[in-house]
C-alpha cells in the first residue's frame, strides 16, 4: 500500500540555522498530491504546503519543498531557524480522485536559542 | 467565527462504555469531511471519510463507525470502547479543489482518555 517516510523523531537545531526535514513516499500511482502539515503545541495540524507537479519548488511561510518523482521526495526546508518554527511536521500523501490521506509519523523540530 | 466545531471538548470514559463524537461544520456547503485519531505522540491515521450525506466510507477499522446525518455534522461513535481508543479525535473538513489538492482544515479535536 501506499506509505510516508518522514526524518525520524526529534530534530533539534539552533536559531539561524538551516532546516531540512525528510519525506519519501511510495505509491504505484504516478499522479500523488504530497502536503507537509505542521502541528504546535496543543493546536490542531494546518497546511504548510502542498504540491502535486514534479520538480517544481512550492513556498510558504519561509518554508519550501520541491516534488521529485523521480525519487518519490518532497522534502521541507527553511533557511533559517527560528524558535517559533517549533512544532510537529507530518508529510501526507493523497492519490488524486482518491479521498485517502496516508500520514507519516511525524517529526518533531525544536529550535533552540 | 469559526467553522469547525468539535464536541465534547475532553471526555473520560469507562471501558465498555458508548461514545459519541461530534463535528459540525458551519458556512461551507457540501464539504467532504474526515475523522481522524492521534495516539499520544502518534500520527494522524485516517478513520473515515464522507463526501456526500449519508455516505460514509471506512479508512480503517478501529472498533469504530461514522456517520453523516446532515450535510455539516459527522459523527463518530462506538457501542464499546477500548482502551486502545484513547488518544486525540479530529474532524477535518475539504471543499473539492482541483486534481485532489484540497486543503483540510482541521478541528479543534476531542481528547479522549479510557480507563
Amino acid at each position: 500500500g501506499d506509505s510516508v517516510t518522514q526524518t525520524e523523531g526529534l530534530v533539534t537545531l539552533t536559531e539561524g540555522l538551516p532546516v531540512m526535514l525528510n519525506c519519501t513516499y511510495q505509491t504505484i500511482y504516478s499522479n500523488p498530491f504530497l502536503f507537509w502539515y505542521v502541528q504546535h503545541l496543543n493546536e490542531s495540524p494546518r497546511l504548510l504546503l502542498k504540491s502535486f507537479t514534479d520538480n517544481k519548488r512550492t513556498e510558504h511561510q519561509g518554508f519550501h519543498a520541491t516534488l521529485h518523482k523521480s525519487s518519490s521526495s518532497f522534502h521541507l526546508q527553511k533557511s533559517s531557524a527560528q524558535l517559533s518554527d517549533s512544532a510537529l511536521y507530518y508529510c501526507a500523501l493523497r492519490i488524486t480522485g482518491n479521498y485517502k490521506y496516508v500520514f507519516g509519523a511525524g517529526t518533531r523540530l525544536k529550535v533552540i536559542a | 467565527a469559526q467553522t469547525i466545531h468539535q464536541w465534547p471538548v475532553a471526555e473520560i470514559k469507562a471501558v465498555g462504555s458508548p461514545l459519541s463524537l461530534g463535528c459540525t461544520i458551519k458556512g461551507k456547503s457540501s464539504p467532504n469531511l474526515y475523522w481522524y485519531w492521534q495516539a499520544t505522540g502518534g500520527t494522524l491515521q485516517q478513520l473515515f471519510y464522507s463526501i456526500t450525506v449519508g455516505q460514509v466510507e471506512s479508512v480503517v477499522q478501529l472498533n469504530l463507525s461514522a456517520s453523516r446525518p446532515k450535510d455539516d455534522q459527522f459523527i463518530l461513535s462506538t457501542e464499546k470502547l477500548l482502551l486502545s481508543h484513547s488518544g486525540f479525535y479530529l474532524c477535518a473538513w475539504s471543499l473539492p479543489g482541483t486534481g485532489g489538492g484540497d486543503t483540510q482544515y482541521f478541528g479543534p479535536g476531542t481528547r479522549l482518555l479510557v480507563l
